[in-house]
């Protein structure tokens, strides 16, 4: 069975850093390109981030490009997305999720609770 | 790139709910559909346009016409009431969602 487990979230302040991970198993995590997708509580789904399969190509979102670094460890079946000079708007419930080309993202991770505030 | 869905769709158990989906990209790269009921994440119900993952029930639908891809639950049940989203690409590695949908089974 495919899952995604990210680690927890938690508080942190305005300007600050955290760093997410994701560990993956039931696939060959490194044929496959991974990504980060948020939610704001109440709100919609917002694409963030995706790194190939390899790790050789990132790719990001406007509104994090800068500040947050999507990374894996294909040893270690592991998805990572550091974030930095976190801000109010980055409070979210942030999701890892496989991609196959074409197919969509599926599955997804049972999500975790980030939230900036002093 | 925007995608565009209306924000809310009633309908009664047993009758037809269709989600639209409006954007510029849409003619030029797939759609894709997604469920998410509360407090759990997302699911795929529909991808490449009109294709159907192994699970999801027949009663889901999905067709396009020109910037426009709408979602149909035919024969609607209380299970279904749920948020929709969909997705698709641009050219550069990008993607978007859609603005999502509340289904509310009357």
């Amino acid at each position: 069975e495919v899952q995604l487990l990210e680690s927890a979230g938690g508080l942190v302040q305005p300007g600050g850093s955290l760093r997410l991970s994701c560990v993956a198993s039931g696939f060959t995590f490194s044929n496959y390109a991974m990504n980060w997708v948020r939610q704001a509580p109440g709100k919609g789904l917002e694409w963030v981030s995706m790194i190939s399969g390899n790790g050789g190509s990132t790719f990001y979102a406007d509104s994090v490009k800068g500040r947050f670094i999507i990374s894996r460890d294909n040893s270690k079946n592991t998805l990572f997305l550091q974030m930095n000079s976190l801000r109010g708007d980055d409070t979210a419930v942030y999701y890892c999720a496989k991609r196959e080309f074409q197919l969509g993202f599926d599955p997804w991770g049972q999500g975790t609770l980030v939230t900036v505030s002093s | 790139y925007e995608l565009t869905q209306p924000p809310s769709v009633s309908v009664s158990p047993g009758q037809t709910a269709r989600i639209t989906c409006s954007g510029d990209v849409l003619p030029n790269q797939y759609a894709y559909w997604y469920k998410q009921k509360t407090g759990q994440a997302p699911v795929i119900i529909i991808y490449k346009d009109f294709e159907r993952p192994s699970g999801i029930p027949e009663r889901f639908s999905a067709s396009t016409s020109g910037t426009t891809v709408t979602l149909t639950i035919t024969g609607v049940q209380a299970e279904d009431e749920a948020d929709y989203y969909c997705q698709s690409a641009d050219s550069s590695g990008t993607f978007v969602f859609g603005t999502g949908t509340r289904i509310t089974v009357l």
